[in-house]
């Protein structure tokens, strides 16, 4: 399928071994945030989320980490794997009734 | 697959005419969200609805309308195409407007010649 943002930031990482994707967000205001995969001809696939009064979750093979001092997001994936390979975006929330605000996106490329 | 259903996947048309796009979300979701994504682009909000009315308004075009239905699918109608509007429209529903997830359909494809 055709591809999203064909000039979004890349990461490259070795099969297994772990990646980090990074995401500055916007708002200090900001109390819920997502992180999403899309995978070329589909839409965007929850991964984790994160509410602000917490400063890590885990997931099955995913870790988001949330600094808002800086803020700032992270998602680590453990042994990263050949279908990790996607477009990962995050999300921000600031507040009842707003919606949500995305990220550029990051295009994680798994070598094998 | 998340639940929700878009369609059509593809659609293909000309610069002035009008289309429309649906959507049914999962089961038991009452928010329905529209974004864009164009090429080099993230994901732009246009619209949200929550149980048949309108929540929330993002950078939608005055060409552009919406609308959710009792049954609680929507359509997103494109009139006056341009070939700037030329993008992959996804829908996307959750439970409610907060704090909690969005789930995506699989887009709709839209290509103006």
């Amino acid at each position: 399928g055709e591809s999203v943002g064909l000039h979004l930031p890349t990461l490259s990482v070795q099969e297994g071994d772990n990646s980090i994707i990074n995401c500055a967000y916007s708002n200090s205001a900001s109390d819920y945030f997502i992180w999403y995969k899309q995978e070329s001809g589909k839409g965007p696939q929850f991964i984790i989320d994160i509410r602000s009064n917490m400063d890590k979750r885990q997931g099955q093979r995913v870790t988001v980490l949330l600094n808002k001092t800086v803020k700032h997001l992270s998602l680590q994936i453990a042994a990263t794997q050949p279908g990790d390979s996607a477009v990962y975006f995050c999300a921000e929330q600031f507040g009842y009734g707003q919606n949500f605000v995305f990220g550029p996106g990051t295009r994680l490329s798994v070598l094998p | 697959d998340s639940g929700v259903t878009q369609t059509p996947k593809h659609l293909i048309t000309a610069t002035g005419q009008r289309v429309t796009l649906r959507c049914s979300p999962r089961s038991g979701d009452l928010s329905v969200y529209w974004y864009q994504q164009s090429l080099d682009q993230g994901l732009q909000f246009l619209i949200q609805y929550y149980n048949g009315e309108e929540r929330a308004k993002g950078n939608i075009l005055e060409r552009f309308s919406a609308q959710q239905f009792p049954d609680l699918h929507s359509e997103l109608n494109l009139s006056s195409l341009e070939l700037g509007d030329s993008a992959l429209y996804f829908c996307a529903s959750s439970v409610a407007g907060y704090d909690q997830p969005q789930h995506f359909g699989d887009g709709t494809r839209l290509s103006i010649l």
